[in-house]
């Protein structure tokens, strides 16, 4: 069965700062990989996501990810974090087999400091 | 609408009642899904439709758990005799052809259900 591990519950970083969000995947073959973003009080929004390909993915909000398949890893960097990007993320696996079926991680709520 | 809605956007219910959510897909869409969001927690998968049919049920907790689409559009989710433990928000994705991850899921804004 595929699973997500969202290792980090809540994060800080100043506005400016650059930000690294983990995400670690339970699955045999290459899954389907995905980050959503979830304001207050709003449906998730798709920031990116991986299916094949190059394993550097670009997304909205300049955000990427990187697909390490050695470490069964799929990271969420932004170079300059901006106020308005303090949300919840979530990272979400979807297996071949399993096709419309994603399994979401737990979540990371970023605050952003002024 | 451009997007996915649901309603209604709030429900608070007494325990043992039963409550129905509605999700309005994109029109054109052909899959829709449905997940439950409990507190501090992440999306945990429902139901998947493709057309009217549900290959995959076997993310409804229970038999109280039911639902359904009509018209390759509106779709329903039912849960009868609720439980405390169904407190949730409710959330309804759609896609244009469903059953494969490279197609994008947009989401509703979600249902927040309170049972009392």
């Amino acid at each position: 069965a595929q699973s997500v591990t969202q290792p980090d519950i809540h994060i800080t970083v100043s506005e400016g700062a650059s930000l690294e969000l983990r995400c670690n995947y339970s699955y045999g073959a290459t899954p389907y990989l995905f980050w959503y973003v979830q304001s207050p009080g709003q449906g998730l929004q798709l920031l990116l996501k991986y299916f094949s390909g190059d394993t550097l993915v670009q997304g909205i909000k300049g955000f990427e990810a990187e697909f390490k398949r050695s470490q069964s890893s799929f990271n969420l960097r932004k170079p300059s974090v901006h106020w308005s990007d303090a949300a919840e993320y979530f990272c979400a696996v979807e297996a071949g087999t399993n096709a419309g079926k994603s399994t979401f991680g737990d979540g990371t709520t970023l605050t952003v400091k002024p | 609408g451009a997007g996915v809605s649901q309603s209604p956007s709030n429900k608070v219910t007494e325990k043992g009642k039963d409550v129905e959510l509605r999700c309005d897909p994109i029109s054109g869409h052909t899959a829709l899904y449905w997940y439950r969001q409990s507190l501090g927690q992440g999306l945990e998968f429902l139901i998947y439709f493709q057309g009217n049919s549900a290959p995959d049920k076997s993310g409804l907790p229970s038999d109280r758990f039911s639902a359904e689409r009509t018209g390759g559009s509106v779709s329903t989710l039912t849960i009868q005799r609720t439980q405390q433990e169904d407190s949730a928000v409710y959330l309804c994705a759609s896609s244009l052809f469903g059953g494969q991850g490279s197609d994008t899921q947009y989401f509703g804004p979600g249902t927040r259900l309170t049972v009392l």
